[in-house]
């Protein structure tokens, strides 16, 4: 079966940087996604990878390793605003993408 | 502005009424996505639809029926059928199936 993992909740600190990994098993590989989801709210897209390797994209930088089905979204100098819940999904041979059930951030002063 | 809008926000029915959720967008994407979310899950997938006027079946599409006669719009209707419809509906578009999508705002379907 197909299957992502993501642990269920973080808490971290203003101003600090919190990692959030994902692992999976899927049939196929078109690539792994990373989105942000407020409470309540849409689910908005943060990043994309396809090759192994680290994407920088401002305070946010997102990992991947095709070989060990795994990658990690890395958050540098948290801010309040950062509080969600972050998705990972995975895209699968028939382009379909896989969620995992998301990982809540918590952010404290 | 480009994007998706999806309405109402918050929708309440009684047991055994079908209710119709709608889904718009104006970003000239070909694809589209019924996904539903409940607490603790993941999204799953309830149908897609990469052209008009042709649609498929997610991994969760009992008691759901779509359409799509018009490329900006892909209304979902939960039936009678659907055993356990209260959730948080979410519509997608993307322009390549390979693309990120794009989300509307979601509706909130409480029956009661």
């Amino acid at each position: 079966g197909q299957n992502i993992d993501q642990p269920t909740e973080m808490t971290a600190t203003e101003g600090a940087i919190v990692q959030i990994n994902c692992t999976y098993q899927t049939s196929g590989f078109n690539g792994l996604f990373w989105y942000q989801q407020h409470a309540g709210e849409a689910p908005t897209f943060l990043s994309y990878n396809v090759l192994d390797g680290l994407e920088e994209k401002g305070r946010f930088s997102s990992f991947l390793s095709r070989s060990k089905g795994y990658s990690y979204l890395l958050l540098k100098e948290l801010q309040m605003k950062d509080s969600a819940s972050y998705l990972c999904a995975v895209m699968d041979s028939n382009y379909q993408l896989i969620w995992g059930a998301g990982t809540k951030l918590i952010i404290k002063p | 502005d480009g994007g998706i809008t999806q309405s109402p926000k918050y929708l309440f029915r009684k047991e055994g009424q079908n209710v119709t959720l709608s889904c718009e967008q104006n970003l000239n994407h070909d694809a589209m996505y019924w996904y539903r979310q409940d607490p603790g899950q993941g999204l799953r997938l309830i149908y897609y639809s990469q052209i008009v006027n042709d649609f498929q079946k997610g991994d969760i599409a009992e008691g759901y029926s779509v359409s799509r006669e018009k490329k900006e719009s892909f209304p979902l209707t939960v039936t009678s059928a659907q055993k356990n419809p209260t959730a948080f509906y979410l519509c997608a578009s993307t322009q390549r199936e390979f693309n990120e999508q794009f989300f509307g705002p979601g509706t909130r379907l409480t029956v009661l």
